[in-house]
């Protein structure tokens, strides 16, 4: 149980192209949704945490109008990176829990692979 | 910042030793979770520790809880070369909501 799907793993495009990534949790409603950021041997950054109904709750230094998220249903949540420039390159990878965070994991997807060129 | 910080940053063992990998956090917490990353994958979740649980066991995988010294330590028992990853630490602070805050992650290769 708990299986979060993330799509697209792997996009490769010009710069200047919006790229939508969609996360959705197959088997169970996610209240909350978060958004990472991974770079190279790194840890993750976590970019927002994304409420199902409500606006995004974006960190410190994250660009909302940059990375757009939308948070439609109990089952998916989206993250479109807009006009997207090669210092957007990076590991993206959502996370999804079904209740509050003190008490639940996360269960992540598989990440999505962004090369802008 | 409030992200952890975890060492060593890379550790290499023999197949059949143990390993251990240590978390050190900044602010107080409601849970500490230690989750593993394959290479190009996302992370799967190992286990989780509640702020006044000082050990936790699950399969080969203990882990310990220090609140006064804000630290906490993944042991791996007989290691496997199937263990290769990165594993992480992750907080969830009373101070910041809902959020997990990763630390920056232990590189593990066991050598069969």
């Amino acid at each position: 149980g708990a299986v979060v799907s993330q799509h697209p793993s792997r996009v490769i495009c010009k710069s200047g192209t919006s790229v939508k990534i969609e996360c959705r949790s197959l088997d169970f409603q996610a209240t909350t949704m978060f958004w990472y950021r991974q770079f190279p041997k790194k840890s993750l950054m976590l970019m927002a945490t994304s409420n199902e109904g409500s606006k995004a709750t974006y960190e410190q230094g994250v660009e909302k109008d940059k990375f757009l998220i939308n948070h439609a249903s109990l089952t998916l949540s989206t993250l479109t990176v807009t006009s997207a420039h090669p210092e957007d390159s990076s590991f993206y990878i959502c996370s999804a829990s079904t209740g509050w965070t003190a008490h639940q994991p996360q269960h992540f997807g598989d990440g999505t692979r962004l090369s802008i060129l | 910042s409030q992200q952890g910080e975890e060492d060593p940053q890379a550790l290499s063992i023999q197949e059949g030793e143990n390993a251990t990998m240590n978390c050190s956090y900044k602010t107080s917490i409601n849970n500490l979770q230690w989750y593993r990353q394959n290479s190009g994958r996302g992370l799967v979740h190992l286990i989780l520790i509640r702020s006044n649980e000082r050990e936790k066991h699950s399969g080969r995988l203990r882990v310990t809880l220090d609140t006064s010294k804000k630290s906490s330590s993944l042991l791996i028992t007989a290691s496997r070369a199937a263990d290769t990853a990165s594993y992480f630490c992750a907080t969830v602070s009373p101070n910041t909501g809902n959020q997990f805050y990763f630390g920056t992650g232990t590189s593990l290769t066991v050598i069969p």
